[in-house]
């Protein structure tokens, strides 16, 4: 069953903690992409990755961390450092960072009490 | 500014009715824009794609058509179903660094 996992769906975390956000793919795809979803606004770009050991800010990288050591995996961390971490993450990947399509998992909803 | 902006933010539908979605871009160049589906909380899911030369495409009961003159976009829905309640959301390709701009969505819900 080919596709990309986030897990958990749901998280809950008290303010002044890190969290980390997992994101699987088994498509084979060069690069990966973190976004942030809140309500009413579109998909903010966080991380992206192109290849392996390589990561990359987006337009919203201030408080969250990144790595890439596996082609499968790029997990995003949330640090205490994020003002305000509560919202729906995506992760997605393609075969490139070019004109193809971006497949997106099912997401994280992060909650910080 | 937005560089994408869809139109109604909301809309109800009776169950068999057609509609249609907007989407005014400011973008440009651009490489594609695709149609995406997102279920409530789901990922988005790509309904079609087109490029600068195309000006319509079809996925079953999902028209979309651009025209790159006006920079505008439309998503026409027919016959919708109740599996069609979610929030579609135009995307944008910026030519050359592969960037995506996404647009807010249009959040439709069918109702028997």
């Amino acid at each position: 069953d080919g596709g990309i996992t986030q897990s958990p769906k749901y998280l809950f975390r008290k303010e002044g903690q890190n969290v980390t956000l997992s994101c699987e793919q088994n498509l084979n795809h060069d690069a990966m992409y973190w976004y942030r979803q809140d309500p009413g606004q579109g998909l903010r770009l966080i991380y992206y990755s192109q290849i392996v050991n390589d990561f990359q800010k987006g337009d919203i990288a201030e408080g969250y961390s990144v790595s890439r050591e596996k082609k499968e995996s790029f997990p995003l961390t949330v640090t205490s450092a994020q003002k305000n971490p509560t919202a729906f993450y995506l992760c997605a990947s393609s075969m490139g960072q070019g004109a193809d399509e971006q497949f997106f998992g099912p997401g994280t909803r992060l909650t910080v009490l | 500014k937005n560089q994408v902006e869809q139109s109604p933010q909301s809309l109800i539908i009776l169950e068999g009715k057609n509609c249609t979605l907007q989407c005014n871009y400011t973008v440009s160049p651009f490489s594609n824009l695709r149609w995406y589906k997102q279920d409530t909380g789901r990922g988005p899911v790509s309904l079609t794609i087109m490029t600068f030369s195309e000006n319509t495409k079809s996925n079953g009961r999902y028209t979309a058509t651009l025209d790159a003159d006006t920079k505008q976009s439309s998503l026409h829905i027919t016959a919708s179903q109740l599996s069609d309640s979610a929030s579609y959301i135009c995307v944008v390709r910026l030519y050359g660094n592969n960037r995506l701009a996404f647009g807010k969505g249009n959040q439709v819900v069918v109702i028997p």
